[in-house]
């Protein structure tokens, strides 16, 4: 059964500082990982989408890689902002059409 | 990207009483739509899968009778949530996805079902 895991749980920066959060999942028969943003008591933010085959994916200040033999994933955020505090959540879906297996996400504060 | 929405955003609900959430996808066809439950600093987990114009399929210890899906068209799908409990309280969210060619899940606002 695949199990997603995230660390750290939270994490707190000042303004400025490039971090990165790590995602691994059990099973490396992936189809594809996804990265979101939840907010409190939100709804989720789609990031970044990595297929199967990809390393990896940009967006902005946003760069998500994928090893998917050793069965990891890492999100990097470059010159972090306040406005970048919320949840991360790193999801793999294992089969095209089914439904998306989430870690418990990385609480992250960026303070100003 | 596309758009999902679900309605209502919030919703209080008294013990025993029955509360529908619907998810609808706004510019694409959802052949498939999935129910998540996320309880607070919990992760989201999967109740169920709906595939349009047939019987949902529930997780392992997610009661169907409880918990009825409905996907009658391809852009809507509802939860209702029956005789509920307090226990019941938690957050509900949808995703949905085209289910070919595109492969990314697009999720609605989210519902917060509290029950006294």
């Amino acid at each position: 059964k695949q199990e997603v895991t995230q660390i750290p749980a939270a994490l707190s920066v000042p303004e400025g500082e490039n971090l990165v959060l790590n995602c691994s999942f059990t099973d490396s028969a992936i189809y594809n990982l996804q990265w979101f943003r939840q907010d409190p008591g939100k709804g989720l933010t789609s990031l970044l989408l990595i297929q199967s085959s990809q390393r990896e994916q940009t967006s902005g200040r946003l760069n998500a890689s994928l090893d998917k033999s050793s069965g990891r994933s890492t999100l990097y955020i470059a010159a972090s902002q306040p406005g970048d505090s919320a949840t991360y959540l790193c999801a793999v879906r294992n089969q095209a059409g089914t439904a998306l297996i989430f870690g418990k996400g990385t609480t992250l504060s960026v303070s100003s | 990207g596309a758009v999902v929405s679900q309605h209502p955003s919030w919703v209080i609900c008294k013990s025993g009483t029955s509360v529908k959430i619907e998810c609808r996808s706004l510019d694409f066809q959802a052949t498939t739509m999935f129910w998540y439950r996320q309880f607070p600093k919990q992760s989201l987990m999967l109740m169920a899968t709906s595939n349009e114009g047939s019987k949902a399929t529930y997780e392992q210890g997610v009661e169907k009778d409880k918990f009825l899906i409905n996907h009658a068209s391809l852009t809507l799908s509802t939860l209702t949530v029956t005789s509920a409990h307090p226990e019941d309280s938690s957050f509900y969210i949808c995703s949905a996805s085209s289910g070919t060619g595109n492969t990314e899940a697009f999720f609605g606002q989210g519902t917060r079902l509290t029950v006294v």
